[in-house]
């Protein structure tokens, strides 16, 4: 069974970094390219940032870049997300996703909370 | 970035209607779209991939159609469970952008 579990989220002031992680199980993690997708309170889905199988391509939104870093470790079937210089419009449920034809597998989400 | 818009933001509906929601990208994704159903509290579900393939296990009750830049997500007799929100997403290109959610009430 294929289960994708984050962890790491929080309560962190403005200006604040966070890391955020993702276990992956149940499929071969190093197939697959991996993303993180984040849903602001009320709103909607926001991609954030994709990674290749073996990291060679990365990408992210327009309103992360340079604060956020994707990254992953496929000897230990992990994804992480490191947040830095954190902003109130960052507080948001972080998924970790598998993309296929969409998005086939999600995680149950990580909440961040920027705030002072 | 690839535009997705929803229409409509909020449908109200009883058990057993027919629902439609209309998707349209702002340039042609050929007929890369898939479609999600989210609930309150929980991670979105894939239901549609390919613009009008059901995903595994999905009921049959759900339909996708469209290509270019014109795409319908149809349920043919909503269900109690069916009430939910809906997110059209493309992956044309390598920066997936979704629509902004169809929230279906009931009525």
């Amino acid at each position: 069974e294929v289960q994708l579990v984050e962890s790491g989220g929080g309560l962190v002031k403005p200006g604040g970094s966070l890391r955020l992680s993702c276990a992956a199980s149940g499929f071969t993690f190093s197939s697959y390219s991996m993303n993180w997708v984040r849903q602001a309170p009320g709103k909607g889905l926001e991609w954030v940032s994709s990674i290749s199988s073996s990291s060679s391509y990365i990408y992210y939104a327009d309103s992360v870049k340079g604060r956020f870093t994707i990254s992953r470790d496929n000897a230990k079937n992990s994804l992480y997300l490191q947040m830095n210089s954190l902003r109130a419009e960052d507080t948001a449920v972080y998924y970790c996703a598998r993309p296929r034809d969409g998005y086939d597998y999600w995680g149950q989400g990580t909440l961040v909370t920027v705030s002072s | 970035d690839i535009q997705m818009t929803q229409s409509p933001s909020t449908l109200s509906a009883s058990v057993g209607d027919r629902v439609t929601i209309t998707c349209r990208a702002s340039q042609s994704i050929s007929s890369w779209l898939a479609w999600y159903q989210q609930k309150p509290g929980k991670a979105p579900k894939l239901l549609i991939y390919k613009a009008s393939s059901l995903e595994s296990g999905v009921p049959s009750r759900f339909s996708g159609s469209g290509s270019g830049t014109e795409f319908t997500l149809t349920i043919s007799s909503l269900q109690p469970d069916d009430f939910a929100t809906y997110y059209c997403q493309q992956y044309n290109s390598y920066r997936w952008t979704f629509g902004q959610g169809t929230k279906v009430e009931i009525k």
